[in-house]
Parts: C-alpha cells; structure tokens; sequence
C-alpha cells in the first residue's frame, strides 16, 4: 500500500491563480481531510469529508472548494490564491475508529 | 469547541534519559480519542501513540507511555531512553467521534513541542 498520497511537494503560485491540490489513499478509508499547517501553529482543519459525495467545512474552510467524487480522491481547490494561503497541506484519512494517518504534505506558497 | 495545549514551546533532553511532554485539552465530550504525533524535519506526521477515552489503562508503544489524567484533562507524553532519532517536533491532539459510524472525527492539535536531543 502507498498510503496516502499527496501532489505536488511544492508548488509556487501568484495571486489570483487557481490550482488542485491532489490527495489519494489506497487504503479504502471512508474519513478523508485537509488540514493546514502555519509557522508557530498546530494543524488547523480546513474540509473534511466522511464518504464519497459527501463534505463539510472545518475550522478555515474560507478560499477552499472540496468534493470527493470516489472514496480514494479527496482534491482541494483553490480557486483564487492569495498570499495567506501559503502554507504547507496535509491531507489525512481513516477507517472506522482507527486513527487519521497523513500524507507527506504540500508546500505551497502564493506571490 | 475543543481546545488543546501544549505550554512547553522547546524541551531539551539528554540521549538515553527520559523526558515528559505535557498536554492539557478543554472538552465537554466523555468519549473522545487523544493522540501524540511527531513530525521530524522532513514533515511527516507521524502517530506517536493513541488513547481512548474510556480506557483507564495508559496507553504504552515501546519507549512511549503517556499519563492521562481524565479528570484533570491532562495527556502527557513520556519519551525514555531519548535517542538522537526522537528529535522532532511533537503535537498533541484531540477528537470527538462522529456518533452515527464510529470513525475517529476533525482532529484539533496544539501547538506543539520542539524537543531536542543532546549527546
């Protein structure tokens, strides 16, 4: 099993760009999330999603689109970045009652 | 809303002594999981340990134990036998239960803990 995966590791983007953050498991669990991490900060949950076609908002869902169309995909979109958005991406998933494991993270930083 | 704190920014600790992490968290909820994740230079979240909530036992990995205290909402981390590999950063964190599945709910985390191994 690979886990949970994460595309791409860095990314640089200008203002006013869009882009997809990639997130896969291969691990068949139902529970998949977005979490942001900031200098100084904890991780801080941005979307979540329980199953296929089903999200919800988190704590700094704002500037961020979700969907999650198969039970192994969870992208998150941005649809209009700006510079506080730079940050480093982790998307996690799990099963029933197990604990969330994570994926390697994306840089990404917004000029 | 849950909240979790971690009131130790740094730690140092010798190789092969023992150090303790602390952790405190604010919750309403009785049942809940509680979690410690290190995240090395390379920025891997990695599960450290767990505990659940109705488990009165301490939860125990090889040279990690924690000391959960229920009442006092307290949630420590032991490292013993530090080695130079633990150096990292540490988070403690906390989640509900989604009530209808089961599954394991939104992680809230700390702030964390840079703990450093000296030779």
């Amino acid at each position: 099993n690979a886990g949970v995966t994460q595309t791409p590791k860095f990314q640089v983007l200008k203002t006013g760009q869009s882009m997809t953050l990639q997130c896969a498991q291969d691990m068949n669990h139902e529970y998949m999330s977005w979490y942001r991490q900031d200098p100084g900060m904890g991780l801080r949950l941005i979307h979540y999603s329980v199953g296929a076609g089903i999200t919800d908002q988190g704590e700094v869902p704002n500037g961020y689109n979700v969907s999650r169309s198969t039970t192994e995909d969870f992208p998150l979109r941005l649809l209009s970045a700006a510079p506080s958005q730079t940050s480093v991406y982790f998307c996690a998933s799990s099963g029933r009652k197990e604990t969330q494991y994570f994926g390697p993270g994306t840089r990404l930083l917004v000029l | 809303a849950q909240t979790v704190t971690q009131s130790q920014p740094e730690m140092s600790v010798q190789e092969a002594e023992t150090v303790t992490l602390s952790c405190t968290y604010d919750t309403s909820e009785s049942d809940y999981y509680l979690f410690w994740y290190k995240q090395p230079p390379s920025r891997q979240m990695i599960l450290v340990i767990r505990q659940e909530a109705y488990k009165q036992q301490n939860a125990t990995e090889n040279r990690f134990s924690v000391n959960f205290q229920k009442a006092a909402k307290s949630f420590s981390l032991k490292i013993s036998d530090s080695q130079l590999g633990d150096a990292a950063m540490y988070f403690c964190a906390y989640s509900t239960l989604f009530h209808n599945t089961g599954t394991a709910s939104k992680l809230t985390f700390g702030t964390g803990t840079r703990l450093q191994v000296t030779l």
